[in-house]
């Protein structure tokens, strides 16, 4: 099994359309989750940290499920700018670090 | 700009050279990162150092690659003997653990790599 497994993609949508990717992780001992955003040959940016409780931040929400080691990322209201590709991170704890494994990234389009 | 820097931008080489990245990470941050990422890939992790002190290394990194940091601020990677498989977007990233009087996160945060070409 893939330390962080996410749908390759890609999804296309219309603007406004609703969007959500999942995401699995292997290590139940991970304590730390985020979404990071890349668009084409450029670095990867952090778009929201994935808590517990979920959250929330203006269209997108993140969702946690440690009981089956599941993410979630929904977009609504989808606008151009939001293609992309998304990657699932989670921290994987060792005795002496705590390194981020990357998922392949989930592609998102978003036509007009 | 205060975020991390990567220098070169784009680096061409012939197979056999040796070449060498620098990472500037943000300057309160203690935590550097370096990663590796091929196409349709995500990020695969390196090596990581706690100020001066490299603290793991990925199975990735061949003996012909190594990374150092020597006063706890920027960063080296170096590359021996390139082959063209080592073509790719070498990443680095930082982020703040530990230190005193400032917020301890696992969040990094990505320079703009070096775009390595290999032929």
């Amino acid at each position: 099994r893939k330390e962080v497994e996410q749908d390759p993609g890609p999804f296309n949508v219309p603007e406004g359309a609703t969007v959500a990717f999942n995401c699995t992780y292997s290590n139940s001992a991970s304590q730390s989750f985020f979404w990071y955003r890349q668009d084409c040959r450029k670095e990867p940016k952090l778009l929201m940290s994935v808590y517990s409780s979920g959250n929330e931040d203006g269209r997108f929400t993140a969702q946690l499920n440690r009981a089956s080691q599941y993410i979630s990322l929904l977009i609504r209201d989808s606008k151009l700018s939001d293609s992309a590709t998304y990657l699932c991170v989670v921290n994987f704890p060792t005795y002496n670090t705590d390194k981020l494994i990357f998922g392949t990234g989930t592609r998102l389009q978003v036509f007009p | 700009d205060t975020g991390v820097s990567q220098n070169p931008r784009h680096k061409i080489t012939k197979r056999g050279q040796n070449v060498t990245f620098r990472c500037d990470p943000i300057s309160e941050h203690n935590r550097l990162y370096w990663y590796r990422q091929t196409l349709g890939q995500g990020p695969e992790f390196l090596t990581y150092f706690q100020n001066e002190a490299q603290l793991e290394k990925s199975r990735l990194l061949s003996d012909r690659f190594s990374a150092e940091r020597p006063k706890g601020s920027f960063s080296t990677l170096e590359i021996q003997r390139t082959e063209q498989g080592d073509s790719a977007m070498y990443l680095c990233a930082s982020s703040s653990w530990g230190n005193p009087g400032l917020y301890s996160s696992y969040e990094q945060y990505f320079g703009p790599g070096t775009r390595l070409t290999v032929t």
